[in-house]
């Protein structure tokens, strides 16, 4: 079955470190990737998205994501972290002729000033 | 400020009611999305609009239904609550109707809470 897995409910960093958030797959088609966050009190908020060709991808926010097919992973990282980016963090997959846009469950990111 | 705008912010109600969650997608986007949001189910997308035209279904019951006005405003309507019903509901727009592929815009939210 389909399913998408964010192993990591919270996470804790300090500002000015990096960041990784994982998230794995199992698809049976080629995957879409994408990562979200909300903010508190606010709607979903694309940061980036992975259809096909360079694996790295750039987003908004100084995010970056990495497709590893071996792996089944998408995972989201950030060089130097500021308070803002404080918020809960979604993965989501689909395929092309689908209607199926599988989330993870999310992992909250808190900032330690 | 994505330019989507959902009313009602907060909704309550008992069991066995039935209400109506409005959204306004961004200017000049002709489709329309509805997710719901529960500490139980997480994120689901319920269903997808365009133009007025139911485009693609997911996770949506049977007691719940949607439409896209002709001004493509939208309304979700949910019947019969339970307690499960519980949760946010998420609006979202897009320009064209390639669904998940294009990019979303998603607006504040409603919150919703069946007593």
């Amino acid at each position: 079955a389909q399913s998408v897995t964010q192993p990591d409910i919270h996470i804790t960093v300090s500002e000015g470190a990096s960041l990784e958030l994982r998230c794995n797959y199992s698809y049976g088609a080629t995957p879409y990737l994408f990562w979200y966050v909300q903010s508190p009190g606010q709607g979903l908020q694309l940061l980036l998205k992975y259809f096909s060709g360079d694996t790295l991808v750039q987003g908004i926010k100084g995010f970056e994501a990495e497709f590893k097919r071996s792996q089944s992973s998408f995972n989201l990282r950030k060089p130097s972290v500021h308070w803002s980016d404080a918020a809960e963090y979604f993965c989501a997959v689909t395929t092309s002729g689908t209607y199926k846009y599988i989330f993870g469950t999310g992992t909250r990111l808190k900032v330690l000033a | 400020d994505s330019g989507v705008t959902q009313t009602p912010k907060h909704l309550i109600t008992a069991t066995g009611q039935r209400v109506t969650l409005r959204c306004s997608p961004r200017s000049g986007d002709l489709s329309v999305y509805w997710y719901q949001q529960s500490l139980d189910q997480g994120l689901q997308f319920l269903i997808q609009y365009y133009n007025g035209e139911e485009r693609a279904k997911g996770n949506i019951l049977e007691r719940f239904s949607a439409q896209q006005f002709p001004d493509l405003h939208s309304e979700l309507n949910l019947s019969s609550l339970e307690l499960g019903d519980s949760a946010l509901y998420f609006c979202a727009s897009s320009p064209g109707a390639g669904g998940f592929l294009e990019t979303q815009y998603f607006g504040p939210g409603t919150r919703l809470l069946v007593l």
